[in-house]
């Protein structure tokens, strides 16, 4: 079974600064999909990158970008430019490829860190 | 963007009564919808996945004739809750796939239900 572990409970940033959120998983799999998601306060969970693990190139939006080592499994998100509104829970989550298995779209979660900006 | 909206965002229930959540993809079709549970401070637990039109396969541990899962259409699911007790008190989160045919299905996250149970 998949796991993903977020070793970072609680983070802090100061206002326009950048942090990373870490996250590690375990697969024996060679195709997969990792994610990073942000739940705010409303509790709507939130896209904010993907990436395929056959592509090298680690995925960016805007001031959200990843640090993607396969071979280590690990997989960070970092956040630059730090706004208020980056405030949230973020969680790494892993998918397998539905097509290179069971053929199954579920999300395993890790346990989530809590960003919080100082202004 | 895809939107998925639950119904109702919020209910309060008296125990050993039974609480239905919808969850609709609103603007796309969903051949797979998922159910999640999440308890304050803690992150998404899957319940069960939905496929249209056939039984819903539930994850070790949740009981399945406790949460009833119904995908009747390829935009709405239910989750109900039957015989609620204050241990169901939980927020419940549904999420849904498009049927677009390549590999990278998107789960779009509906808003959420906070279910209490008194």
């Amino acid at each position: 079974a998949q796991t993903v572990t977020q070793s970072q409970p609680e983070m802090s940033v100061q206002e326009a600064e950048t942090v990373t959120l870490s996250c590690t998983y375990d697969t024996s799999e060679s195709d997969y999909y990792l994610f990073w998601y942000k739940q705010p306060p409303s509790r709507q969970m939130i896209l904010v990158i993907r990436q395929e693990a056959y592509k090298q190139q680690n995925a960016t939006e805007n001031r959200f970008s990843v640090n993607f080592q396969k071979a280590a499994k690990s997989f960070s998100l970092k956040i630059s430019d730090s706004q208020l509104g980056d405030a949230a829970m973020y969680f790494c989550a892993y998918r397998r490829d539905p097509y290179s298995g069971a053929g199954s779209y579920q999300l395993t979660f890790g346990k989530g860190t809590k960003l919080s900006v100082i202004p | 963007g895809a939107v998925v909206s639950q119904h109702p965002s919020r209910v309060i229930c008296k125990s050993g009564t039974s609480v239905k959540i919808e969850c609709r993809s609103l603007d796309f079709q969903a051949t797979t919808m998922f159910w999640y549970r999440q308890f304050p401070k803690q992150s998404l637990m899957l319940m069960a996945t939905s496929n249209e039109g056939s039984k819903a396969t539930y994850e070790q541990g949740v009981e399945k004739d406790k949460f009833l899962i119904n995908h009747a259409s390829l935009t709405l699911s239910t989750l109900t809750v039957t015989s609620a007790h204050p241990e169901d008190s939980s927020f419940y989160i549904c999420s849904a796939t498009r049927t677009s045919g390549n590999s990278y299905n998107e789960q779009f996250f509906g808003p959420g239900t906070r279910l209490t149970v008194l």
